[in-house]
């Protein structure tokens, strides 16, 4: 139980385009979803909370302009990287926790997107 | 914010032997404290967890401690496995859930 998918697992682009990334709850599903980026041999930096319903909570430093978050339904929410420079290029992860459980601070990950912008 | 510190950023230990990374943790609201496990590539996996109310949790070869008062925790690997070589990731999150993560710590087990 408690699978998050992502989709697309790759992605290549040409700098300049937009990028919509993925993120479902398979089986379960989520009061909040999380987005985060981890460049190469880094650690995970949390961008921003997606709560289903409400606008995300962005963390300092992220611009919610460029990077778009849409949560539509407690299964679903999505990553869009708008206008994507070669800076963008990253491993961007999701995570997903439980809704109606009686403790939700466990967070399950999603496979992650590679995105490479050239 | 969280700020959370992880030793050591590399550790290489012989097959059958233990292994401890330590974290310290900056903001004593924090109650929750998940260790993640990654591969190349892949997603991060929880491995184990503890909570602020509880000051040791075992599962299996896998131990995790907490030091409220200090702020530290560790993770313990013992009798070390080459499928065990990995990164591993420290954590810690308040009532608002966002994580903080340490930097890493990229463990090798030699066979």
């Amino acid at each position: 139980g408690a699978v998050v998918s992502q989709h697309p697992s790759w992605v290549i682009c040409k700098s300049g385009t937009s990028v919509k990334i993925e993120c479902r709850s398979l089986d379960f599903q989520a009061t909040t979803m999380f987005w985060y980026r981890q460049f190469p041999k880094q650690s995970l930096m949390l961008m921003a909370t997606s709560n289903e319903g409400s606008k995300a909570t962005y963390e300092q430093g992220v611009e919610k302009d460029k990077f778009l978050i849409n949560h539509a339904s407690l299964t679903l929410s999505t990553l869009t990287v708008t206008s994507a420079h070669p800076e963008d290029s990253s491993f961007y992860i999701c995570s997903a926790s439980l809704a109606g459980a009686e403790i939700t601070d466990t967070q399950y990950f999603g496979p992650g997107t590679r995105l490479t912008v050239l | 914010g969280e700020n959370v510190e992880q030793h050591p950023s590399t550790l290489s230990v012989q097959e059958g032997d233990s292994a401890v990374i330590k974290c310290t943790y900056s903001d004593s609201a924090s109650n929750y404290f998940p260790w993640y496990k990654q591969e190349l590539g892949k997603r991060p996996q929880l491995i184990i967890d503890i909570r602020s109310n509880v000051g040791e949790k075992k599962d299996q070869r896998i131990a995790v401690t907490l030091n409220k008062t200090a702020k530290h925790f560790s993770l313990h690997i013992t009798e070390t496995q080459p499928e065990d070589s990995a990164v591993y990731f420290c954590a810690a999150s308040r009532n608002d859930y966002k994580l903080s993560f340490g930097a890493g710590t990229t463990v090798t087990v030699r066979a």
